[in-house]
């Protein structure tokens, strides 16, 4: 089974700030099965980037997701109040998913 | 629009089977695209992805490696729902749990999550 390990665990920024996250895989995935997921206090996960790099439906373009191999990255450009919640990378492998434990964005 | 209702018993106790169901609108469980996922989150474990069913000329599950021998996710083409049965649970098998859409791995609808305790 994949691991796949965010760093970092918590995040402290300000609003209009860059934010930069990882997510580091055990082995390699195929970009196309990686994605990035939003998860505020209460609500299910809203997905945000799918295949690496491509945004999903309604996600603003201050998000942009790049990587390859085992070396994944979630960006958001300029921190809007609203962005501040945990983040979490995803893969499938095969026949199994696997998440990541979770990068907590905090207001600074 | 894809939208997903889940139901079913939020307590259920040590030893016994959890159940939940995931009703689907705006798409088919019997979609030959799309997949259909169950997940569940704990404070301590965090984000867990346990299984999921598709059909592909044929009915398909993939199982998680450390949930396998207790799970069954289902379909039923009847009522346009999947679910759930978790056997001989115990009290670290509460979470919330959470049906999904999955096409090509993204996980892009999600039900509202129920949350499941195991207790006596």
């Amino acid at each position: 089974e994949i691991v796949l390990t965010q760093s970092p665990g918590t995040l402290s920024l300000s609003p209009g700030e860059r934010a930069t996250l990882s997510c580091r895989a055990s082995q390699s995935v195929s970009s196309t099965y990686l994605a990035w997921y939003q998860q505020k206090p209460g609500q299910a996960p809203r997905l945000l980037i799918y295949s690496a790099s491509s945004r999903a439906t309604g996600i603003p373009d201050r998000f942009s997701g790049s990587g390859s191999g085992t070396d994944f990255t979630l960006t958001i450009g300029r921190l809007e109040p609203e962005d501040f919640a945990v983040y979490y990378c995803q893969q499938h492998v095969g026949s199994v998913s696997t998440f990541g434990q979770g990068t907590k964005l905090e207001i600074k | 629009q894809v939208q997903l209702q889940q139901s079913g018993p939020g307590l259920v106790k040590p030893s016994q089977t959890l159940s939940l169901a995931c009703a689907i609108s705006g798409d088919s469980v019997s979609s030959n695209s799309a997949a259909w996922n169950w997940i569940r989150q704990s404070p301590s474990r965090g984000l867990e992805w346990l299984g999921r069913t598709f059909y592909r000329s044929k009915w398909y599950n993939d199982y998680a490696v450390f949930v396998r021998g207790r799970i069954t996710i289902s379909p039923d083409t009847s009522k346009n729902q999947f679910s759930l049965q978790l056997n001989s649970v115990t009290p670290e098998d509460t979470a919330v749990y959470y049906c999904a859409r999955d096409i090509s791995a993204r996980l892009e609808y999600w039900g509202q999550g129920t949350l499941v305790t195991v207790s006596s």
